[in-house]
This record gives C-alpha cells, structure tokens and sequence, in this order.
C-alpha cells in the first residue's frame, strides 16, 4: 500500500514569491491534516479536512495561506506571498475514520521550505 | 494551551542500553488519547503507540515498552538493549475525545552510538 505522498521534497524561493505543497493520502483515508514543523519542535496542525471539508482551520494563518482539497483525495497548500518566518517543513497526514476516537496519523516524508 | 512537555531535548546513548523517553502532559479532558511517533533523519514521522485515557495497562511491543500513569499525568516510552537504528528524534502527543488535533511536544533526539 502506497504511503502519504507529498511533493516536492525540498523548496528555496525568495520572500515575497509565492510557493505551493502538493499531497496525496493514503487510498480510502477521508482525512487529511497539514501541519508545520519548525526547527527543533514539534508538528503543529495548520487545517484539518474531512473528506472535501475544512472542518479545522484555525490555525492557518489566513492572510497567506490557503489550502484546497478538491474532490475529496488530493491536497494543496499555498503561500502567497513568502515570507522569512515561513521557512520549515511542512507535513501531510491521514487518516482513516474507523470511529473509535482520536485515529493514528499517517505522515508523509515532506516538504522542506527555505525563504530566502 | 494544554501542554505535552518532553523534558529531554537530547539523550545520548551506548548500543545495548535501555533508555526511556519521558513525556508529561496536561489536560482538563476526561477522554483523551496518547500516541509516540518516531522521526528518523528522513524526516517521516512514523506512529508507534496510540493509548486512551481509559486503559492504564502498560504495554510491550518487542523492545519497546510504554508506561502510562494518569496519577502522574505521565507516558513514558522505554526502550531495552537500544540499537544505532533507534536513533531518532521521538515524540509525545496528545488528543482529546472531541477532536482530531494533536498536540505535539517538542521531541527527544536519541542517538544510539555503536
């Protein structure tokens, strides 16, 4: 079974430029988060979609940011413009809902963001 | 915020030790949900436990064991006889029963030398 799968791996750009995060979740998982990682912490979730529906956004900085998940499977996160404090590697996970509380994530291996 | 606090940012260790990963964490929920995660140099966080707020039982996965105890609001992770591919940074995370976020902490770097 195919894992999360996310590109590009890695992204330098310029600040200001815009950049996009592509993800594809594991076939049959209805759920998809994208969370942020900085240098020397943890995860933190940016949005949460159930199916097509962005059921968690409150954390995205929505000045900047968007993200889409059309059809329900595939993902992408956008920022435009860049800027220096956006620098980090950004993390697509799954899920399946098998309705028995808080499910395991699976992660894909990222997209590791430098603004220059 | 509801912390999850990893006291240890670095643990350096020789193969064949054990060693356990400390994970404290604060909630106001009655049901909520542990899990560990295992972030090799490739950079894929990869799931090793998931624990709820109602099952206390330790537990043991071959070298990997857990110890989970609400009293102390505490889910360690031990590993015995470690070896150079345990090397990673791991973390401690938390959900409750009324959402899907979780809440990371700040990981433990493990490095196992030959």
């Amino acid at each position: 079974e195919a894992g999360v799968v996310q590109s590009p791996r890695y992204k330098i750009i310029e600040k200001k430029q815009p950049v996009a995060f592509w993800c594809n979740p594991i076939s049959g998982h209805n759920t998809l988060y994208w969370y942020r990682q900085n240098l020397g912490q943890g995860p933190e979730l940016l949005i949460r979609y159930e199916n097509e529906e962005a059921v968690d956004d409150s954390q995205l900085p929505k000045d900047r940011f968007s993200a889409e998940r059309l059809k329900g499977v595939d993902s992408t996160l956008k920022i435009q413009p860049a800027e220096l404090g956006d620098s980090a590697v950004y993390l697509c996970a799954s899920s399946h809902d098998s309705g028995t509380g808080v499910e395991k994530l699976f992660f894909g291996s990222g997209t590791q963001l430098s603004v220059l | 915020a509801q912390k999850v606090t990893q006291a240890q940012t670095e643990i350096s260790v020789v193969e064949k030790e054990d060693v356990t990963l400390d994970c404290v964490y604060e909630t106001r929920d009655t049901t909520y949900y542990l899990f560990w995660y295992k972030q090799p140099p490739s950079g894929e966080l990869v799931f090793l436990i998931r624990r709820n707020s109602f099952d206390e039982q330790n537990e043991i996965s071959g070298r990997y064991s857990w110890n989970f105890q609400k009293s102390t609001s505490s889910f360690n992770f031990t590993i015995t006889a470690s070896q150079v591919v345990d090397s990673a940074v791991y973390f401690c995370a938390r959900g409750s029963g009324g959402s899907e976020k979780l809440v990371f902490g700040k990981g433990t770097k493990l490095t196992v030398n030959p």
